[in-house]
């Protein structure tokens, strides 16, 4: 099956510093990738789209320079949470669509980043 | 009013029980329909997928669709304690637009 991996699992940062996450799809190529958030008891927070070679498209409310985007690769997408907050801790979530795939509509997602900012 | 609508539980069974998840949503142009399984502090992970109205079947697993009526539905038969998670339905109407997720129902298996 698909799996899409995600590193750092868990950060603890300090205030002011930023975070980078990796998003990778291991078994298969992603054109689309998309980043999530998620607190507690609440719904995926969808926060950008990003397509392989070209800039990610960011959800209303979400601040495209603070959360860094790049997706490099048909396999590779990094968020940077730049000068992170203590109101930036959160769940991350990014997930992958398989560009070969039968649906264009299933996500595969990873297993997430737990981010807390001291 | 929100997109997706989905009751958060919690809700608790005994094993071996027979579980009916729902959502209902307000989107006429939404086609596709996913349940995802999300264990706690995990990524969610996709159990079943559906397009346009019917049902689906796959194992212990039941998705059922009715457009007519905007809901859907999960069924698990013979639930086991494996299965306490929370369980996500999402949507969308297809040719690449965003997925809407509900906020997740809250299942726990009581061995």
């Amino acid at each position: 099956g698909a799996v899409v991996s995600q590193h750092p699992s868990r950060v603890i940062c300090k205030s002011g510093t930023s975070v980078k996450i990796e998003c990778r799809s291991l078994d298969f190529q992603a054109t689309t990738m998309f980043w999530y958030r998620q607190f507690p008891k609440q719904s995926l927070m969808l926060m950008a789209t990003s397509n392989e070679g070209s800039k990610a498209t960011y959800e209303q409310g979400v601040e495209k320079d603070k959360f860094l985007i790049n997706h490099a690769s048909l396999t590779l997408s990094t968020l940077t949470v730049t000068s992170a907050h203590p109101e930036d801790s959160s769940f991350y979530i990014c997930s992958a669509r398989d560009r070969t795939g039968a649906s264009t509509d299933t996500q595969y997602f990873g297993p997430g980043t737990r981010l807390t900012v001291l | 009013q929100k997109e997706v609508e989905q009751d958060p539980g919690p809700l608790s069974v005994p094993e071996g029980a027979i579980v009916s998840l729902n959502c209902t949503y307000s989107n006429s142009a939404f086609q596709y329909f996913m349940w995802y399984r999300q264990y706690s502090r995990k990524g969610p992970e996709l159990l079943m997928y559906t397009y346009s109205s019917g049902n689906k079947e796959d194992g212990r697993f039941t998705a059922q669709v009715d457009k007519s009526s905007k809901y859907i539905s999960l069924f698990i038969r013979d639930s086991q304690p494996s299965d306490s998670a929370t369980y996500l339905c999402a949507m969308s109407s297809g040719g690449y637009q965003k997925v809407t997720f509900g906020i997740g129902t809250k299942l726990q298996v009581i061995p």
